[in-house]
């Protein structure tokens, strides 16, 4: 199975910061990776797709660039809502897998 | 609007079998490929199982292969989740998710499954 390594495992934020977080996979994925946002008790939300394809309904500053096995995150200035735990996923081969997530706290 | 409401969740004794429901809405349920993810706090996010528009093809995580069986009726709009053989690595909240087709542009709620006698 392909192992989704993500870092930080928390990260201490403010309003406004630039925030960034790391994916690694155990092998090249491609570009074959999707970013999630899960808030506590919620179902993750789709932010975006194939390492760099922002969802529709997803607000600009979120971006994601990478390819093979070294992906990143970026919020460029932290907003209330975006205080969440982020999850990486591979879709490059079965089985899919996450990351083990990064939690985002004020 | 897109809407994927599960139910069937619950308390099952290990060895024990449940059956979940995701009912879709919003979107061509015949067109999509749909998918079971569960959660626990240990073991994070995991896929479970997928299965195509067709029925065929069919994967499963090894950690469930030949206990879980996914399945789909189209002309109710609805996935399922057969369970059987449950044990305590099973517990977990269990999400429906629409596969777009490979990353999962919408989720259901979750419905939260207990192994335990």
């Amino acid at each position: 199975d392909i192992q989704m390594t993500q870092s930080p495992s928390t990260l201490s934020t403010s309003v406004g910061d630039r925030v960034t977080i790391t994916c690694r996979a155990s092998q090249s994925i491609s570009r074959w990776l999707a970013w999630y946002q899960q808030k506590p008790g919620k179902a993750p939300k789709l932010l975006i797709y194939k390492a760099s394809n922002l969802q529709s309904g997803v607000p600009s500053r979120f971006s994601g660039s990478g390819s093979g096995t070294e992906f990143t995150l970026t919020i460029s200035s932290l907003q209330p809502d975006d205080f969440a735990t982020y999850y990486c996923q591979q879709y490059n081969t079965y089985p899919y897998t996450f990351g083990q997530g990064t939690k985002l706290e004020i | 609007e897109v809407q994927l409401l599960q139910s069937g969740g619950g308390l099952v004794q290990p060895g024990g079998s449940l059956r979940l429901s995701c009912a879709a809405s919003g979107f061509s349920f015949s067109n999509s490929a749909m998918n079971w993810v569960r959660q626990t706090p240990g073991r994070g996010l995991e896929w479970v199982s997928v299965i195509s528009v067709s029925g065929d093809p069919i994967y499963y995580a090894d950690s469930v292969k030949g206990r879980f069986t996914i399945s789909r009726d189209n002309s109710k709009n609805t996935l399922y989740l057969q369970m059987s053989s449950l044990g305590a690595d099973d517990t977990a909240v269990y999400y429906c998710a629409r596969g777009a087709p490979d990353y999962y542009d919408y989720w259901g709620q979750g419905t939260l499954v207990t192994v335990s006698p």
